[in-house]
């Protein structure tokens, strides 16, 4: 079993949808989280932290369940320009980073 | 100004080369990485060093060193090359902070083994 586990989609959705992404990690000593974006071919860039109290960034809105060891990701009227794949990153502790394989956003017209 | 560059870009060779990957990062950070995205699009990291000193050595073949001139730059040197090489080796680096733990990512080098 992995230890960052996500659906890899694609989640195909039109403009202006909302559309939830979720996550799930193994290792309960798990410190911080994370939503990387990485789009087609390029690096990947943090999109946002995640933190227990939720935290919420224009469109985007992150959720963490240390009980359930579980994160989301929310988009809000979704724009072209989120088609992306969105990778859940925990860190383990000694600046180690464990990526999840990415969920694929698909917006269309 | 690019914050982590990477050279080179593309990398196409054939099995049993020796081949050098370079990474600089002008952000000021202390620790830098490398990092191996597979055809499954699966990123994971290899190596961290954190001012000039390996802290992180996940389990990677001794075909691939890591050498750190100084805390600005990172290089990959790749022994014998496999056709399973064949990957994106991206470089990052960040500055822990109390609140935050972003790792900036260089543009990547795509490696094809022939």
């Amino acid at each position: 079993r992995k230890e960052v586990e996500q659906d890899p989609g694609p989640f195909n959705v039109p403009e202006g949808a909302t559309v939830a992404f979720n996550c799930t990690y193994s290792n309960s000593a798990s410190q911080s989280f994370f939503w990387y974006r990485q789009d087609c071919r390029k690096e990947p860039k943090l999109l946002m932290s995640v933190y227990s109290s939720g935290n919420e960034d224009g469109r985007f809105t992150a959720q963490l369940n240390r009980a359930s060891q579980y994160i989301s990701l929310l988009i809000r009227d979704s724009k072209l320009s989120d088609s992306a794949t969105y990778l859940c990153v925990v860190n383990r502790g000694f600046q180690k980073l464990v990526f999840g394989t990415g969920t694929r956003l698909l917006v269309s017209p | 100004d690019t914050a982590v560059s990477q050279t080179p870009k593309y990398l196409v060779t054939q099995m049993g080369n020796d081949k050098s990957i370079k990474c600089e990062q002008n952000l000021g950070h202390d620790t830098m990485y490398w990092y191996k995205q597979d055809s499954k699009k699966f990123l994971k990291i290899m190596f961290s060093y954190n001012n000039k000193e390996l802290i992180i050595n996940e389990t990677v073949p001794n075909r691939f060193s890591p050498k750190s001139p100084d805390k600005a730059h990172l290089n990959l040197h790749i022994n014998s090359l496999e056709l399973g090489d064949s990957a994106v080796y991206f470089c990052a680096s960040s500055q822990p902070g109390l609140t935050t733990y972003e790792q900036y990512f260089g543009p990547g080098t795509r490696l094809t083994v022939t």
